[in-house]
C-alpha cells in the first residue's frame, strides 16, 4: 500500500517570500513521487517528478523538491513567491515501472500575500 | 507536447439522462488511461483504469454500469455517467499515459451538474 501526507491544507507566504509544502510518502516498494498543481476549474499540470535518478529535482516555474528517504518526504520548495503561484498543489506517489496506479495527498491550497 | 484534452469542459443535465465525457491523447499514444473524480475542497480519487483494447478495471465502491468506460483507441477514452443523478455532480478528470512512462498527463476535467 502507499500513501502520501500533505501537512497543511492551507498555507499564506507573502510575494517574494520561500514557499515550503510538506509532503510525506509511505510506500513498501521504491517509490515514484510526484508535484502536481491546479488551478481552479482546470486539470494537474505537473510540477516535477522523482523517479529514482537525482534526489534534488527541479520542475517548471522555479519550484524544486527533495526525495529523502530517510525521512519519506518529499518537501516542494521554490525560492520566491510569486501572485500566479497561488494554486492548489498535489503530492502523489506510485509505485515504480509504468502502469502503476497513483495515490495523491489531500492537497495544500497556497495563498500569496502581495 | 503531452497535452490531453476533455469534452466536453462542462456540462449541465436533467436527472435521469446519461452524458458522455472524451478523454483524447493528443499528441501521444495513450495505452492506459485513468478516469479520476474530484469533489468540491479535495483532492482525486481514481475511479477506473483503462488499457487501449481492453476492459476497464475499476476501483472499489465504484459501479461499472454507471460509470461506462470506452477505450477503443490509443488516443480516447470515453466515460459515460448512466441515469445521472444529482449526487454524481462532479468535476472529473482523465490522464493518459504512454506505454513504458511513469507519468500521468492530465485533462483540463468536465464539470457535471445534474439537476
Amino acid at each position: 500500500a502507499q500513501s502520501v501526507t500533505q501537512l497543511g491544507s492551507h498555507v499564506s507566504v507573502s510575494e517574494g517570500a520561500l514557499v515550503l509544502l510538506r509532503c510525506n510518502y509511505s510506500s513498501s516498494v521504491p517509490p515514484y513521487l510526484f508535484w502536481y498543481v491546479q488551478y481552479p476549474n482546470q486539470g494537474l499540470q505537473l510540477l516535477l517528478k522523482y523517479t529514482s535518478a537525482a534526489t534534488l529535482v527541479k520542475g517548471i516555474n522555479g519550484f524544486e523538491a527533495e526525495f529523502k528517504k530517510s525521512e519519506t518526504s518529499f518537501h516542494l520548495t521554490k525560492p520566491s513567491a510569486h501572485m500566479s503561484d497561488a494554486a492548489e498543489y498535489f503530492c502523489a506517489v506510485s509505485r515504480s515501472g509504468g502502469y502503476q496506479k497513483v495515490t495523491f495527498g489531500t492537497g495544500t491550497k497556497l495563498q500569496v500575500i502581495p | 507536447g503531452a497535452v490531453v484534452s476533455q469534452h466536453p469542459s462542462r456540462v449541465i443535465c436533467k436527472s435521469g439522462t446519461s452524458v458522455k465525457i472524451e478523454c483524447r491523447s493528443l499528441d501521444f499514444q495513450a495505452t492506459t488511461m485513468f478516469w479520476y473524480r474530484q469533489f468540491p475542497k479535495q483532492s482525486l480519487m481514481l475511479m477506473a483504469t483503462s488499457n487501449e483494447g481492453s476492459k476497464a478495471t475499476y476501483e472499489q465502491g465504484v459501479e461499472k454500469d454507471k460509470f461506462l468506460i470506452n477505450h477503443a483507441s490509443l488516443t480516447l477514452s470515453t466515460l459515460t455517467v448512466t441515469s445521472a443523478h444529482p449526487e454524481d455532480s462532479s468535476f472529473y478528470i482523465c490522464s493518459a499515459q504512454e506505454l513504458y512512462q511513469e507519468t500521468q498527463y492530465f485533462g483540463p476535467g468536465t464539470r457535471l451538474l445534474v439537476l
